[in-house]
């Protein structure tokens, strides 16, 4: 079983600042990361697909991935309330029988307060 | 397009009872996924389909659970002789499964509204 680990928070920031999430991942071999956004009561919202080492930006979204430390994290700058949910990380093997299978962590909770 | 649908939205049942819970995909998908999510928890997988058959469908918890996805399309997910246990949300995606250029990469998945099945 793939362990996909974030810290389930609150993590709490004010409006405006740069909010910083982390997931690590125990299979090395993976190289499908993916960042979902869930506002409560309603289904998971992709964010941030990463597949190479180093940062993507789409926005006000960086995702960062370090492949050898096997972490993958996930910035917001300029937080807006809006961004007030839970984030999961998701991370997928590429090989053999569990080609195509996402594994999510427990999430995390961020609270911007204005 | 639409995106991936899921009913019912909500589902009340009582212990014991067959269910039934329907997902459409987005058009075009090939793979198709279903989750169960409890709360405060991520997402647990079930089953995965691509095309018709399940390609992985280690993640069922047991013989009471079954899914089918007949034409490559539409996929139900069976539940028999329902317990309080299974009270969750059941979360359907779908997927390319190729990320474009990227042979053998997985494409990110495509959430449905969810089903909240209560079981009492």
């Amino acid at each position: 079983q793939k362990e996909v680990e974030q810290n389930s928070g609150p993590l709490s920031v004010p409006e405006g600042a740069i909010a910083s999430l982390n997931c690590t991942y125990s299979d090395r071999v993976s190289q499908s990361f993916f960042w979902y956004r869930q506002y409560s009561g309603k289904s998971p919202e992709l964010i941030m697909s990463i597949y190479s080492n180093g940062d993507k930006e789409d926005g006000r979204f960086t995702a960062q991935l370090n492949n050898a430390s096997q972490y993958v994290s996930l910035l917001i700058r300029d937080s807006q309330p809006s961004d007030s949910a839970t984030y999961l990380c998701a991370v997928t093997a590429d090989r053999g029988s569990t080609l195509g299978r996402l594994y999510f962590g427990r999430g995390t909770q961020l609270t911007v307060w204005p | 397009g639409a995106g991936v649908s899921q009913t019912p939205s909500n589902k009340v049942t009582e212990k014991g009872k067959y269910v039934e819970l329907r997902c459409d995909p987005i058009s075009g998908h090939t793979a198709l996924y279903w989750y169960r999510q409890s709360l405060g928890q991520g997402p647990e997988f079930l089953i995965y389909f691509q095309g018709t058959g399940a390609a992985d469908d280690s993640g069922l918890p047991n013989d009471r659970f079954f899914a089918v996805r007949p034409e490559g399309s539409v996929s139900t997910l069976k539940i028999q002789r329902t317990e309080r246990g299974d009270s969750a949300v059941y979360l359907c995606a779908s997927s390319l499964k190729y990320a474009r250029g990227r042979a053998g990469r997985i494409s990110p998945l495509h959430f449905g509204n969810g089903t909240r099945l209560t079981v009492t």
